[in-house]
């Protein structure tokens, strides 16, 4: 089944490590995007990608970082920088000039 | 610059009844309009899409909305609240960019059905 992969479900990390959250698709979509998620606060997105080895800030990207290095993956990690990371992160996907976007089931990341 | 307003972030409607979930939208171009909805804990699923076709859209599990340009809304309805449908909703605007759209959402209204 085609779809979209995000890998772990919950993510628990203690303040001050950098972690990296998993995004993979097998759609064969162009471009892929990162959003965070808070309540009360809808999506923000965080960084997207249009193409392999390229990507660009989103609304939001401060502490954060991100590489497409294949067509099927993009990586979030989130560092030690970003003051406010407990949230629920969610990746999604979309084709070249389709304007919807298909979501992955969402990482939510505890730090403490 | 774009934007999407939902009014009311909780409605509480009653098993069988209508449900209506509002969205008014400001975009800068023609506006590509869209409604999610969120199970808990879950990613986000289309209900439906507007591309400048029909102003009327009809979704999947019996939502429609309509497009109206001259109230600026994008309001979401299902004549009969089925217990399933009690989830979080999201209305959003695409910039209509070139490889990558970027949606912006609204906050979000969370659905309640009741017996």
């Amino acid at each position: 089944d085609g779809g979209i992969t995000q890998s772990p479900k919950y993510l628990f990390r203690k303040e001050g490590q950098n972690v990296t959250l998993s995004c993979e698709q097998n759609l064969n979509h162009d471009a892929m995007y990162w959003y965070r998620q808070d309540p009360g606060q809808g999506l923000r997105l965080i960084y997207y990608s249009q193409i392999v080895n390229d990507f660009q800030k989103g609304d939001i990207a401060e502490g954060y970082s991100v590489s497409r290095e294949k067509k099927e993956s993009f990586p979030l990690t989130v560092t030690s920088a970003q003051k406010n990371p407990t949230a629920f992160y969610l990746c999604a996907s979309s084709t070249a000039g389709s304007y919807e976007q298909y979501f992955g089931p969402g990482t939510r990341l505890t730090v403490t | 610059a774009q934007s999407v307003t939902q009014l009311g972030s909780h409605v509480s409607v009653s098993e069988g009844a209508l449900v209506l979930l509002r969205c008014n939208y400001s975009s800068s171009v023609p506006p590509y309009l869209f409604w999610y909805v969120q199970y808990p804990n879950q990613g986000l699923q289309l209900l439906l899409k507007y591309t400048s076709a029909a102003t009327l859209v009809k979704g999947i599990n019996g939502f429609e909305a309509e497009f109206k340009k001259s109230e600026t809304s994008f309001h979401l309805t299902k004549p009969s609240a089925h217990m399933s449908d009690a989830a979080e909703y999201f209305c959003a605007v695409s910039d209509r960019g070139g490889t990558a759209s970027k949606l912006t959402f609204g906050t979000g209204t969370r659905l309640q059905v009741t017996l």
